[in-house]
């Protein structure tokens, strides 16, 4: 596709349950990041895939939260046994291998509400 | 490890007046360093980027930013606020032996009337 292209654009689940987040990534891009937009917080960094590279979890809140990456394109994060304070909006972002001044390209996001 | 710190989570100007959104960073390398903007219920855009090969970048919608090693900044400015400037603007670096993109907490920028 054109663009960075995450589903679904909103979801309301309730506390306790298990979410998946999905993120097509621009095709031919080896990077992929997802991020957490909170009210007030700006963007919290959550993991990195690059290419075949083991990933930057360093992000993940806690370990209900795990991403992968398959066959280097599409992403999914989960987030299992969700809680009220997971409701936030997540943003991916794609970037092409190679130079360190490429910037990233940005999907809509996933606005997650937990009731 | 790379950081930036964004001044200021609000900065109020009035329509027409000079945009200033401070920026600085912490890398123990030349750093890559990017501006976006966020406008109400759209995703993130990319306004400018440095890459070393000019201290004064030069973006879309008007805006620019210079490089400034000795104060280890990179403040994004407008001459003249249009009121369809207002949105959140976020400072990220890239660099410094990691290859993610650091961001700030972000700027919301309020045009007065």
């Amino acid at each position: 596709g054109a663009g960075v292209s995450q589903s679904p654009s909103n979801k309301v689940t309730e506390k306790g349950k298990d979410v998946e987040l999905r993120c097509d990534p621009i095709s031919g891009h080896t990077a992929l990041y997802w991020y957490r937009q909170s009210l007030g917080q700006g963007l919290e960094f959550l993991i990195y895939f690059q290419g075949n590279s083991a990933p930057d979890k360093s992000g993940l809140p806690s370990d209900r939260f795990s991403a992968e990456r398959t066959g280097g394109s599409v992403s999914t994060l989960t987030i299992q046994r969700t809680q009220q304070e997971d409701s936030a909006v997540y943003l991916c972002a794609s970037s092409p291998q190679g130079s360190m001044n490429t910037e990233a390209f940005f999907g809509q996001g996933t606005r997650l509400t937990v009731v | 490890a790379q950081s930036v710190t964004q001044l200021g989570s609000h900065v109020s100007v009035s329509e027409g007046a000079l945009v200033l959104l401070r920026c600085n960073y912490s890398s123990s390398v030349p750093p890559y360093l990017f501006w976006y903007v966020q406008y109400p219920n759209q995703g993130l855009q990319l306004l400018l980027k440095y890459t070393s090969a000019a201290t004064l970048v030069k973006g879309i919608n008007g805006f620019e930013a210079e490089f400034k090693k000795s104060e280890t900044s990179f403040h994004l400015t407008k001459p003249s606020a249009h009121m369809r400037d207002a949105a959140e603007y976020f400072c990220a670096v890239r660099g410094g032996g990691a290859d993610g993109l650091t961001f700030g907490k972000g700027t919301h920028l309020i045009i007065q009337p």
